[in-house]
């Protein structure tokens, strides 16, 4: 089983969507949990902590389920703006982030 | 807002020879890290860096790869004889002790 593993996509949206993505990981002993966005060709840039108990910011909201070894984004009311590439990253006992492949998310009109 | 800076953007060369990737991470982190992404491929981490040397590398990090800290800014990654398979785009990441990691913006190695 891989380490982080993400469903690819690609999603294909209509602004105004909900969409949601889930990450599975392997190890059970991981400790922390991130999404990062990366557009074409840039640098993955943060998007938001996952905490135990969940967290939102603004549209976006992620949930972490300890027992079944998955994290979820959730993004409301989809912007043209959100297509991109959604990367999950799981750290385990040793700091070295662990990179999902990614979840391809295009918004059209 | 602080960044994490690579260059060059863009480094083309030919197979065999070496390449030095720089980094000049953000001031006040202590963790250094270097990935690499194949074109259509995920983030794969090379090595990591703390505290004047390697605190982890993958098996990708052969002998053809090094790391070094020459100066108190600068974090390079030195590729001695590069490969085809080397082509890649190179991410330089740092952190402080309990933070995400933050990207540079990468340089894209073209080995022909």
């Amino acid at each position: 089983r891989k380490e982080v593993e993400q469903d690819p996509g690609p999603f294909n949206v209509p602004e105004g969507a909900t969409v949601a993505f889930n990450c599975t990981y392997s190890n059970s002993a991981s400790q922390s949990f991130f999404w990062y966005r990366q557009d074409c060709r840039k640098e993955p840039k943060l998007l938001m902590s996952v905490y135990s108990s969940g967290n939102e910011d603004g549209r976006f909201t992620a949930q972490l389920n300890r027992a079944s070894q998955y994290i979820s984004l959730l993004i409301r009311d989809s912007k043209l703006s959100d297509s991109a590439t959604y990367l999950c990253v799981v750290k385990g006992g040793s700091y070295i982030p662990t990179f999902g492949r990614g979840t391809s998310l295009i918004v059209h009109p | 807002e602080p960044e994490v800076t690579q260059t060059p953007s863009h480094q083309v060369t030919q197979m065999g020879q070496e390449v030095i990737l720089r980094c000049v991470p953000i001031s006040n982190h202590l963790y250094f890290y270097w990935y690499r992404q194949i074109l259509g491929q995920k983030v794969e981490f090379l090595v990591s860096f703390y505290n004047n040397e390697i605190s982890e590398k993958s098996e990708i990090f052969d002998d053809q790869f090094s790391v070094e800290r020459p100066d108190g800014s600068n974090f390079t990654l030195k590729i001695r004889s590069t490969k085809l398979e080397d082509s890649a785009m190179y991410f330089c990441a740092s952190r402080t002790e309990n933070s995400p990691l933050h990207f540079g913006n990468g340089t894209r190695l073209t080995v022909t």
